[in-house]
């Protein structure tokens, strides 16, 4: 069975750092794209990007590029989504889902994670 | 930027059908995927590549394609099916994936 466990809730200050975790099981890690997206509480879902454990190969949506850092460690079967300076929009529900990319493209997530609330505030 | 456009909401009665669109000038070329979203649930998967369905999803949901709009069909549509829908797919290049608004089907 198929199964991601997220790390729990978090309440940073503006400009602390974070890094939030996803230890999936129930299928070989390095195989199928991993990545997450952002919901702000009410509002819409939102693509961040995705990591391929095998090569570490990572993409991210113009909006997030430079602003988090997706990575993983193989050895533990964990993806983390990370900020160097947390800022107040940064406040938002972080589902991190398997991801599978027919054809190299057009990924979609078939399985997700509960979500990690982050809730960034002075 | 490029968007994906769906209603905000769709209201049926019980039984009755329900279509939820997604509209996007890539979509003739791009797949795309729908999801539902209960209250304080993460998105469940019920539909991929435009009209095939996961394991575990009623055949009371179908997909549809038709250029640039992408129709997903809940038939019989039940209490249960009262949540939020999103359509996703990529952009012209295949790899910046993103969701539409979404849509708030209410069973009246």
């Amino acid at each position: 069975e198929v199964q991601l466990v997220q790390s729990g809730a978090e309440v940073k200050k503006p400009g602390d750092s974070l890094r939030i975790s996803c230890k999936a099981s129930g299928y070989l890690f390095h195989t199928y794209w991993i990545g997450w997206v952002r919901q702000v509480p009410g509002k819409g879902l939102q693509w961040m990007g995705i990591i391929y454990p095998g090569d570490s190969e990572t993409r991210y949506s113009p909006s997030h590029q430079g602003q988090v850092t997706i990575s993983v460690d193989r050895s533990i079967s964990t993806a983390y989504l990370q900020w160097t300076s947390l800022r107040a929009s940064d406040t938002a529900i972080y589902y991190c889902a398997r991801h599978i990319c027919p054809y190299g493209d057009d990924c979609y997530g078939d399985y997700w994670g509960p979500g990690s609330l982050v809730t960034v505030s002075s | 930027s490029y968007d994906l456009t769906q209603p905000p909401s769709v209201s049926v009665s019980p039984g009755q059908t329900a279509s939820i669109t997604c509209s996007g000038d890539a979509l003739p070329r791009r797949l795309v995927y729908w999801y539902q979203q209960k209250p304080g649930q993460a998105p469940l998967l019920v539909m991929y590549k435009d009209t095939e369905r996961p394991s575990g999803i009623p055949e009371r949901f179908s997909g549809s394609d038709s250029g640039t709009t992408v129709t997903m069909t809940i038939s019989g549509v039940q209490a249960d099916d009262e949540a939020d829908y999103y359509c996703q797919s990529s952009d012209i290049s295949g790899k910046n994936v993103l969701f539409g608004g979404g849509t708030r089907l209410t069973v009246l």
